[in-house]
């Protein structure tokens, strides 16, 4: 089956930084990678996704890079703000399947200090 | 709100009790899943609803039960617990069970003692 290992785990920056967290993944089906943010106490919410057709995307301060071949994806998050705050969590998805086969990587608590 | 609904918010629950967690959305969506969030753990997939059939289990222990009624609906029957089955229970649902975005409910926080 698959796995996906993230890291790090826990992640503190200074605002205005950058931050990165990376996720690998080992089966080669897995074609769609969500990235999801959970502030403390609230429910985890789609903040990107890339798809193995593509091998970046941009939203604003947030994008995620995808490397096929190394299989290997990362969140990049620029110019960093305390609302940025939360676990972060990976995942793979194969084509076929969907959520019903997907595999969450182990979370990366953010903390963007003022 | 993203129209997924969670009760309760809490449960404590000793380990002969019998209890449920409610789900309900409002998005229209014909899948809707189950995931248990322990401390320092993964995500883990527990239950899949395709159009009010179960399509997935997750080798779950039989002490979990689910039920979905409706396509809005899905439960999560709970008895004889173990303390390590305290977790956030959190349900899920989402337009198709392919690569659609998944919606999230607040989840349900299980204390079993």
């Amino acid at each position: 089956g698959e796995n996906v290992e993230q890291h790090p785990s826990t992640l503190s920056v200074q605002e205005g930084d950058s931050a990165v967290i990376k996720c690998t993944y080992s089966d080669s089906a897995s074609n769609y990678f969500p990235w999801y943010k959970q502030e403390l106490g609230k429910r985890p919410q789609l903040i990107i996704d890339i798809r193995s057709n593509v091998g970046e995307k941009k939203d604003q301060r947030i994008a995620v890079t995808l490397n096929k071949t190394a299989k290997h994806f990362s969140l990049h998050i620029t110019e960093t703000q305390p609302e940025d705050s939360a676990v972060y969590f990976c995942a793979a998805i194969p084509s076929s399947g969907g959520y019903q086969k997907v595999t969450f990587g182990t979370g990366t608590k953010l903390q963007v200090i003022p | 709100e993203t129209g997924v609904t969670q009760t309760p918010r809490h449960l404590v629950m000793g380990m002969t009790n019998k209890k449920s967690l409610k789900c309900e959305q409002h998005l229209g969506h014909n899948a809707m899943y189950w995931y248990k969030q322990s401390a320092k753990k993964p995500l883990e997939l527990m239950f899949v609803y395709s159009l009010e059939e179960r399509v997935e289990n997750n080798s779950v222990p039989s002490r979990f039960s689910p039920e979905c009624p409706n396509s809005s609906h899905l439960f999560l029957h709970l008895h004889t617990l173990q303390p390590e089955d305290s977790a956030l229970y959190l349900c899920a649902s989402s337009q198709r069970t392919g690569d659609a975005e998944a919606f999230f409910g607040q989840g349900t926080r299980l204390t079993v003692v």
